[in-house]
């Protein structure tokens, strides 16, 4: 099962910031999260981990509470394209572990 | 780099006839996963491999399907045979084998069953 907790839904104004909830209150200290999101009729698609500190790419930026037992995920800008669902994962670097995907979160970018 | 090819992309098949799905991984990727994702789901791992060993097979239901990984690349997907609740989309990812990787995913196979 997984170990996260998302809504299932959200909606987000074009061009403003989509701010993703998680979870993930029985992580562990060797487990990372990650974010991934699938668009309609594509595999997922890898958008941004971290363990402790908060991350940024060309994607996202990903905020960690201090006591790792939730995170963010920010879409600065949110276009049309962003409409995705958006899974977050918690998974630790050992022999044999998966991602293990919940039903996420479906996000709808309005115009 | 080149991402993870899957093929077919589409394939339509009677219930009890079999199906097989095929998928390359990235060069030099040692883990190689494949995930069966139903309409409305996340997607739930099959089974894993650790070059060309499996890690872990425990929801693979053996008793029709069967995947095997050869010479630690490709590897395949075989359904036998196939039932009307095996209809979903089948993907295939890999990542490297070590801390903090990413996987990455192919297109996935979507297979329908009638």
């Amino acid at each position: 099962d997984a170990k996260t907790t998302q809504p299932p839904s959200m909606d987000c104004a074009e061009g403003r910031a989509a701010n993703l909830p998680c979870n993930h209150s029985t992580i562990s200290g060797n487990e990372y999260v990650y974010w991934y999101r699938q668009i309609h009729s594509q595999g997922p698609q890898y958008i941004i981990h971290g363990l402790k500190n908060n991350e940024t790419n060309e994607m996202a930026s990903l905020i960690i509470t201090e006591d790792r037992k939730s995170s963010t995920l920010i879409l600065p800008h949110a276009t049309l394209r962003d409409t995705a669902v958006y899974y977050c994962i918690v998974r630790v670097w050992n022999y044999g572990q998966n991602f293990v995907f919940g039903p996420g979160t479906r996000l709808s970018v309005l115009p | 780099e080149a991402g993870v090819a899957q093929s077919p992309r589409y394939k339509i098949i009677e219930k009890r006839q079999s199906v097989a799905f095929w998928c390359n991984p990235i060069s030099g990727h040692a883990t190689l996963y494949w995930y069966q994702q139903i309409l409305g789901q996340g997607p739930k791992l099959l089974i894993q491999f650790q070059n060309n060993g499996v890690v872990d097979d425990s929801q693979l239901p053996k008793d029709r399907f069967s995947a095997e990984r050869l010479k630690g690349v490709d590897s395949t997907l075989k359904i036998q045979p196939a039932k009307l609740e095996d209809s979903a989309v089948y993907l295939c990812a890999s990542s490297l084998d070590r801390r903090g990787s990413r996987a990455f995913f192919g297109q996935g196979t979507r297979l329908t069953v009638v």
